[in-house]
């Protein structure tokens, strides 16, 4: 079964507005999290990693004051993408490691 | 920066054909890694290869972590349509301590006729 759950699956929002992602690792402790962004037809790139009890470090390139990541607990990091606008749009998936890197579902955020 | 690069970009075989894609980097690696990804979803693990040479297999599926340790290859023998889906290699990025940060291939559409 999964070991890494991703809430929502889908959310669609309006320009402006702020959108949370939730990432939970299940049945395991994960002290450190990845946020990965995935354009249509393309790749996975890294932007950031989440880091419980501790600041978030963000790829070069990717905002920060726009991509809110918070790892609250040992089991759950948030990422909230702040005043999104359409170009924001995208699949976002989370990651933990347990041994190996688990992926959540990902979250496919349409912003109108 | 790192890249990984991996080919062919897609691929449209008929059931029962065999399929073998590939990764190479400028770059050692010592691990690699490849996931599949189906539509809406995120990526999942199918083999993981930590040694140059090593040759693993899971099921149909068999890769191989090149010598050089900048290359390595995933084949599927007899495909079947659930195989459809796009195929990633992935490795940690160096530096970033194990294989937590990975930097991931542009991927493998496969699409299988019946």
């Amino acid at each position: 079964g999964a070991v890494v759950s991703q809430h929502p699956s889908r959310v669609i929002c309006k320009s402006g507005t702020s959108v949370k992602i939730e990432c939970r690792s299940l049945d395991f402790q994960a002290t450190t999290m990845f946020w990965y962004r995935q354009f249509p037809k393309q790749s996975l790139m890294l932007m950031a990693t989440s880091n419980e009890g501790s600041k978030a470090t963000y790829e070069q390139g990717v905002e920060k004051d726009k991509f809110l990541i918070n790892h609250a607990s040992l089991t759950l990091s948030t990422l909230t993408v702040t005043s999104a606008h359409p170009e924001d749009s995208s699949f976002y998936i989370c990651s933990a490691v347990r041994g190996e890197a688990f992926f959540g579902q990902g979250t496919r955020l349409t912003v109108v | 920066g790192q890249q990984l690069n991996q080919s062919p970009q897609s691929m449209f075989i008929q059931e029962g054909e065999d399929v073998s894609m590939n990764c190479t980097s400028s770059s050692i690696f010592n691990t690699w890694l490849w996931y599949k990804q189906e539509p809406g979803e995120g990526p999942v693990l199918l083999i993981a290869l930590y040694k140059a040479g090593e040759l693993t297999s899971n099921g149909r599926l068999t890769a191989q972590f090149g010598i050089t340790r900048k290359d390595s290859f995933l084949n599927i023998s007899a495909s079947i349509p659930s195989d459809v889906g796009i195929y990633f290699c992935a490795g940690p990025r160096p530096g970033s301590g194990g294989y937590n940060k990975l930097i991931f291939g542009a991927g493998t559409r496969l699409a299988v006729h019946p």
